[in-house]
């Protein structure tokens, strides 16, 4: 079945660090791949999303490439902010519409 | 504003009650959702509906029953509440196509 795999953490970086999640997916077919971010106490938000091969999704500095050859989509930020800590979730959708999502990776930023 | 609301957001009972937990989109979307996050923060889909009609129902202890009066609602009834039920649950929405999930901000559910 489809499945989500990204760095389970925690990762804990200084304010302006440079970030990296990882996330590899296992999927049939070409699934939409999606970044949700869940602020404390707060629902989920969709950071981004990429719906096929080599698109790059983005959104508040935050990016991601669609790579079918190494079935992967790997968040990026050039300089976190402190208020960047919130979990991160990697998330995918095939056929049956559902999202599939990661374990999530809680990410800490210190002034 | 346009969103998806559930209610209530915080739920304490004992075990053994029956609850329920609403919402509701004003997003015209066709297809709404339950997920389970569980104290790890995994979350997992439990329940999908399209315009009224079930077609997601991953494996859910029967205790759980979802109900759609209409397209833009979708309650959650659980009986028999047991310990493991605690949770947050969390109502979405999209539209046909999956694209473009919106989450509802949560119920937390307590069992005592």
């Amino acid at each position: 079945g489809n499945s989500v795999t990204q760095m389970e953490g925690p990762v804990t970086l200084s304010e302006e660090a440079f970030l990296t999640i990882n996330c590899t997916y296992t999927a049939t077919g070409y699934p939409s791949l999606f970044w949700y971010v869940q602020y404390p106490g707060e629902g989920l938000q969709l950071l981004l999303k990429a719906t096929k091969a080599d698109d790059k999704g983005s959104n508040k500095g935050f990016e991601a490439t669609y790579r079918k050859e190494t079935t992967s989509f790997h968040l990026e930020k050039g300089s976190v902010q402190v208020s960047d800590s919130a979990v991160y979730f990697c998330a995918l959708s095939a056929e049956t519409e559902k999202l599939v999502f990661g374990k999530g990776t809680k990410l800490t930023v210190n002034p | 504003d346009t969103a998806v609301s559930q209610t209530p957001k915080y739920l304490v009972t004992q075990m053994g009650n029956d609850k329920s937990i609403k919402c509701e989109q004003n997003l015209g979307h066709d297809t709404m959702y339950w997920y389970k996050q569980d104290s790890k923060k995994f979350l997992k889909i439990m329940f999908s509906y399209n315009n009224k009609e079930l077609i997601i129902n991953e494996t859910v202890p029967n205790r759980f029953s979802p109900k759609s009066p209409d397209k833009a609602h979708l309650n959650l009834h659980i009986n028999s509440l047991e310990l493991g039920d605690s949770a947050v649950y969390f109502c979405a929405s999209s539209p046909r196509g999956g694209y473009g999930y919106t989450f509802g901000s949560g119920t937390r559910l307590t069992v005592v």
